[in-house]
């Protein structure tokens, strides 16, 4: 089955203590990426990875880092986790297609992190 | 700067009755449309996606409209489900791949 897989799905820390969210997508996809969600701020992008070892910020990176060694993988990393952390994070993952004289790209959605900093 | 504002911000209607979602942007340049699917504490599901050549799309009881032109979008639910209750995203890209521009989301209640 294709889809995209986030552990762990829940998460509750103390501030500064290191920690990794991983992410694996077994449809062969080139460009991942991670998503925070907020109440009333929806979904903002933090990093996206075009290809291996190829990333890049998104909209609001400060306080994570990422890594893209392999294909599958898409780690999200809190080197020091802060209350303000605390959120909801998706990983995603897109294909290319298309579509007339455009690509589109079809994004799948992890099933989501939710991470408590206190 | 590149926006998607969508409204309403929340709806509430009757099992079987339809409803119009709308989006409007201000992406440049502009590559795709999609719509989201995103039931509370899930990740979202695409339910179409658009370019600029094309006004319309429909998967199933969803019938997504774009107007290129004056950058608007909708989304169309016919005869709503009490499943259909969820939130409604609109995304919009440019032709860089890895970045994409997030509505906030309409919150769909349909009520029996």
């Amino acid at each position: 089955e294709a889809q995209v897989t986030q552990n762990p799905r829940y998460l509750i820390t103390v501030t500064g203590k290191k920690l990794t969210v991983t992410c694996s997508q077994n449809m062969n996809h080139e460009y991942m990426s991670w998503y925070r969600q907020d109440p009333g701020l929806g979904l903002r992008q933090i990093y996206y990875s075009m290809n291996v070892e190829v990333t890049d910020k998104g909209d609001v990176p400060e306080g994570y880092k990422v890594s893209r060694k392999e294909k599958r993988n898409f780690p999200l990393i809190l080197e020091s986790p802060s209350p303000n952390q605390t959120s909801l994070y998706f990983c995603a993952s897109k294909n290319r297609g298309a579509s007339g004289s455009s690509f589109t790209y079809e994004q799948y959605f992890g099933p989501g992190t939710r991470l408590t900093v206190t | 700067k590149n926006q998607v504002e969508q409204s309403p911000q929340s709806l509430i209607i009757l099992e079987g009755k339809n409803c119009t979602l709308q989006c409007n942007y201000t992406v440049s340049p502009f590559s795709n449309l999609r719509w989201y699917k995103q039931d509370t504490g899930r990740g979202p599901v695409s339910l179409t996606i658009m370019t600029f050549s094309e006004n319309t799309k429909s998967n199933g009881r969803y019938t997504a409209t774009l107007d290129a032109d004056t950058k608007q979008s909708s989304l169309h639910i016919t005869a709503s489900q009490l499943s259909d209750s969820a939130s409604y995203i609109c995304v919009v890209s440019g032709p860089e791949a890895g970045k994409s521009t997030f509505g906030d989301g309409t919150t769909l209640t349909v009520k029996p």
